[in-house]
């Protein structure tokens, strides 16, 4: 079945930073964007970016440029989300998420994250 | 940016009820709004994309409409499985940007 499947919880100190890992499987890993999507406690959901695991091209929401950066490796189907200079209200659940597709019989259109991790907790504490 | 409102932001009702929440956006979106369902401890759930088309098995009774700057979603019989926060998120395309609303949660009288 389609699922993705995040790394696992993280601990880090106020200055450091995160890889949170979004492993693939039941589909063309590399055929659908997937997006970030974090959520502090207590709060509503916010989008970090996207990255397209077939070029790899990236965009970021404009609150965490130049301090989160999305790769992939195609090989094993994983997306990851690296997170830099670490602060208090960076502690959230993290999700990866795909933007599904639908198609009508000539085309294909993205629509909605269809598909979510089961999210990974960073706490950022000292 | 493009700022997203909801309202309710809470509400209360029985099983069985019509329930409806509203979302507006700051300015034209025309039809790119989507709607997902997150039960406590547990990720967000696709229901509704495009401003009104039903995701592949989720239930009949959620609906949605509306474009340019408002929309509705409708849940319309209430069921006990249906307590969750609900968030509207319209997208942009050129740049892309995502932005959810701030949630409204649905609790049962």
């Amino acid at each position: 079945q389609v699922q993705l499947v995040q790394s696992g919880a993280e601990v880090k100190k106020p200055g450091a930073s995160v890889k949170v890992s979004c492993k693939a499987s039941g589909y063309t890993f590399t055929g659908y964007y997937m997006h970030w999507v974090r959520q502090a406690p207590g709060q509503g959901l916010e989008w970090m970016g996207r990255i397209n695991p077939n070029s790899g091209g990236t965009n970021y929401a404009q609150k965490f440029q130049g301090r989160v950066t999305m790769t992939r490796d195609t090989s094993i189907s994983t997306a990851y989300m690296e997170l830099s200079r670490l602060r208090s209200d960076d502690t959230a659940v993290y999700y990866c998420a795909r933007r599904g597709l639908y198609c009508s019989s000539t085309s294909c259109y993205a629509k909605g994250m269809d598909v979510w991790g089961q999210g990974t907790t960073v706490t950022v504490s000292s | 940016d493009i700022q997203m409102t909801q309202s309710p932001s809470s509400l209360s009702a029985s099983v069985g009820d019509r329930v409806t929440i509203t979302c507006q956006a700051s300015q034209d979106i025309s039809n790119y709004l989507n709607w997902y369902q997150q039960k406590p401890g547990k990720a967000p759930k696709l229901l509704i994309y495009d401003a009104s088309n039903l995701e592949t098995g989720v239930p009949s009774r959620f609906s949605g409409s509306g474009s340019g700057t408002d929309f509705t979603f409708t849940i319309s019989s209430l069921q006990p499985e249906d307590i969750a926060t609900y968030y509207c998120q319209q997208y942009d395309n050129l740049p892309p940007l995502f932005t959810f609303g701030p949630g409204t949660k649905v609790d049962i009288k």
